[in-house]
């Protein structure tokens, strides 16, 4: 089954620009989306489409996807951006369906 | 406003048949756009998607949970329901229902508040 691979954690000051990868094989050729998990809350999609953002998500939040890599940047990063984010695309099945997969997750600290 | 909100047992013995059920306001789950997902997050792990389901009663599954997993449809109470048999102490996580819209790639954009699921004897 397909991988989605990302760092567990990266930390940034306030201010600065954080950069969350997401590998997998290919990944370029699939669709990646990106959601934003705060502690005892579900997750919240932030990023659809690789570089999409649904309404009400920040225009500090974009995102990018080539090779085998797809990545998430959080520019000016505030305090409230401190959550865990993961990385999420449908795999192609043999029976030309689609599956669920997501990557590990990344735990973004604001220092 | 779409809202999904997660209902069923806090506890299940192992051994025996988890059942959740998802209701399902402001939007159809009979609508042909949207895809049905089940999702589960372990304590301290990642999201794990579990399967979903379509208007027409399609479905698919986790390959790791294909076994013993079944997703339904209630179109009457718009609502979708999951059972997982023959569960153990692994199946212990947060269960949540979500909506995948084809406009935007199938990503979740709207979740349930998730349900804990304990399994105990």
């Amino acid at each position: 089954s397909y991988v989605l691979t990302q760092p567990p954690s990266v930390s940034v000051a306030p201010g600065e620009t954080a950069t969350i990868a997401c590998g997998g094989n290919n990944v370029g050729a699939k669709s990646v989306h990106w959601y934003q998990q705060k502690p005892g809350l579900a997750p919240m999609l932030v990023i659809y489409y690789d570089r999409d953002r649904p309404s009400g998500i920040p225009g500090r939040f974009s995102g990018s996807n080539s090779g085998n890599t797809a990545t998430l940047t959080i520019s000016r990063v505030e305090a409230g951006d401190e959550a865990d984010y993961y990385c999420q695309v449908w795999d192609t099945t043999s029976d030309d369906d689609h599956e669920g997969v997501f990557g590990g997750g990344t735990r973004l600290t604001v220092l | 406003q779409v809202q999904l909100q997660e209902s069923g047992p806090g506890v299940v013995k192992p051994s025996e048949t988890l059942s959740l059920t998802c209701a399902v306001s402001g939007a159809s789950v009979t609508s042909g756009i949207y895809y049905w997902s089940w999702i589960r997050q372990p304590p301290g792990k990642g999201p794990e998607w579990i399967g979903y389901i379509y208007n027409n009663g399609r479905t698919k599954y986790n390959p790791s949970l294909k076994s013993r997993v079944a997703i339904s449809l209630d179109t009457s109470s718009n609502q979708f329901s999951l059972n997982l048999v023959s569960v153990t102490t692994a199946d212990t996580a947060i269960y949540y229902c979500a909506r995948g819209a084809t406009v935007t790639g199938r990503a979740f954009d709207f979740w349930g508040q998730g349900t804990q699921v304990t399994v105990s004897a």
